[in-house]
């Protein structure tokens, strides 16, 4: 299994732009997390599916931020319109017992 | 309020000079502990899961253990390849399916060789 698949690995983009980021958990999982790290913050769970349906937004910081599944195979985390303090790295994370799988991760900078 | 603290922040060692971190958790009912590693520009790779205290797992130098209160990763003769931040989680017991983590902040550990 090619683990976790996320893209793009870098994006570089301008104040107000809209963001989308992409994963494809490992086949077979149930579970998907979407995680943001900073230095200040650590690793925060903005929200995770379970079956492709949103089970615990609480961490979505606000309305800019959005997350969909469309299926067990793929899901976007968009932000629109993109602010400075967005700049982190966002993972994407699956499951199916307890034990979470982390991709390799978006390092997002707006600038 | 703080659910998983790991102390301490940064550690740096001689390589084979053996050591431990702590992870601590306020959560109560505990339903699993993990831990993880994380190297530079990666995602976080998973190391062990702990569920009840006095539950010890081993993987090459690292064992970690589980106390009531904590845990603890010891490390026996590192080597530079042990290398990364170490993170703590604990499985938040308001989350649904019992799959939501918290982590803690993660302990930064440099073995000089």
């Amino acid at each position: 299994d090619a683990g976790v698949i996320q893209s793009p690995r870098h994006e570089v983009t301008e104040m107000g732009q809209e963001v989308t980021l992409r994963c494809k958990p490992i086949s077979g999982h149930d579970y998907l997390f979407w995680y943001r790290q900073t230095m200040m913050r650590g690793l925060e769970l903005l929200i995770y599916f379970n079956n492709n349906v949103p089970i615990d937004d609480s961490g979505m910081p606000e309305d800019r931020f959005s997350a969909k599944m469309p299926n067990a195979s793929f899901s976007t985390l968009k932000i629109q319109p993109s602010e400075p303090r967005d700049s982190a790295v966002y993972f994407c994370a699956s499951s199916y017992q307890p034990t979470l799988f982390f991709g390799p991760g978006t390092r997002l900078t707006v600038l | 309020e703080d659910q998983v603290t790991q102390s301490p922040e940064a550690l740096r060692l001689q390589e084979g000079e053996s050591s431990s971190l702590n992870c601590s958790y306020t959560v109560s009912g505990l339903r699993g502990l993990f831990w993880y590693r994380q190297d530079p520009g990666k995602g976080p790779e998973f190391l062990f899961t702990l569920y009840s205290a006095g539950e010890e797992k081993e993987k090459e130098r690292l064992k970690a253990t589980l106390t009531k209160k904590e845990s603890f990763l010891h490390i026996t003769a590192p080597k530079p390849e042990d290398s990364a931040t170490y993170l703590c989680a604990v499985q938040d017991p308001a989350g649904q399916g019992a799959q939501k983590l918290v982590f803690g902040q993660g302990t930064r550990l440099t073995i000089n060789p």
